[in-house]
């Protein structure tokens, strides 16, 4: 099956400056990655995806980045504010199966 | 938005007992899933339900877990015998479809303990 790595498990930023989390899968067959944003205490939601057809993708100050022969992909926040601090969780669904398998996760803190 | 919404938020029990963790997914999805958290480690697949019958699972879903659509809104989880291992976040999913835009919607988790 695939298995999601991600890194680092916290980043911890100023206000302003740019974060970014990287993860790893194994499954080459593996076709669309999600990115979750958990805040404290709340439910993870989507933030952003990318497909294997494409390699990067940007919404506002969010952007991803997928390698396919490397078989990594990354989250990319510039000028974060301190609402940006919460848990990101990458996956990645392989082309055989819908579910997506998750990374660890990163606690990211931005200091005001 | 239309939310997914779990019950209960926490729940205490004992090694051995069974416990029952509910859910009720967005009314128009159709693809229900169950992952669990053990504290400090990955977001786990436990087990995907659609068309009222489990569509894949993973090797930790075995015989201990049972999930069930009882009346066409709640989507539950049972776990028989808890073990002190099955201390976790559990949380709820549902999707539109398989391969949805718009990904899985989470609730906001039960956590158990178990002691």
């Amino acid at each position: 099956g695939e298995n999601v790595e991600q890194h680092p498990s916290t980043l911890s930023v100023q206000e302003g400056d740019s974060a970014v989390i990287k993860c790893t899968y194994s499954d080459s067959a593996s076709n669309y990655f999600p990115w979750y944003k958990q805040e404290l205490g709340k439910r993870p939601q989507l933030i952003i995806d990318i497909r294997s057809n494409v390699g990067e993708k940007k919404d506002q100050r969010i952007a991803v980045t997928l390698n396919k022969t490397a078989k990594h992909f990354s989250l990319h926040i510039t000028e974060t504010q301190p609402e940006d601090s919460a848990v990101y969780f990458c996956a990645a669904t392989s082309g055989g199966s819908y579910i997506p398998t998750f990374g660890r996760g990163t606690s990211l803190i931005v200091h005001p | 938005e239309p939310e997914v919404t779990q019950t209960p938020s926490h729940q205490v029990t004992q090694m051995g007992q069974e416990v029952i963790l509910r859910c009720v997914p967005i009314s128009n999805h159709l693809y229900f899933y169950w992952y669990r958290q053990i504290l400090g480690q990955k977001v786990e697949f436990l087990v995907s339900f659609y068309n009222n019958e489990i569509s894949e699972k993973s090797e930790i879903f075995d015989d201990q877990f049972s999930v069930e659509r009882p009346d066409g809104s709640n989507f539950t989880l049972k776990i028989r015998s808890t073990k002190l291992e099955d201390s976790a976040m559990y949380f709820c999913a549902s999707s539109e479809g398989p391969r949805s835009d718009r990904g899985l919607f989470f609730g906001e988790g039960s956590r158990l303990t178990v002691l």
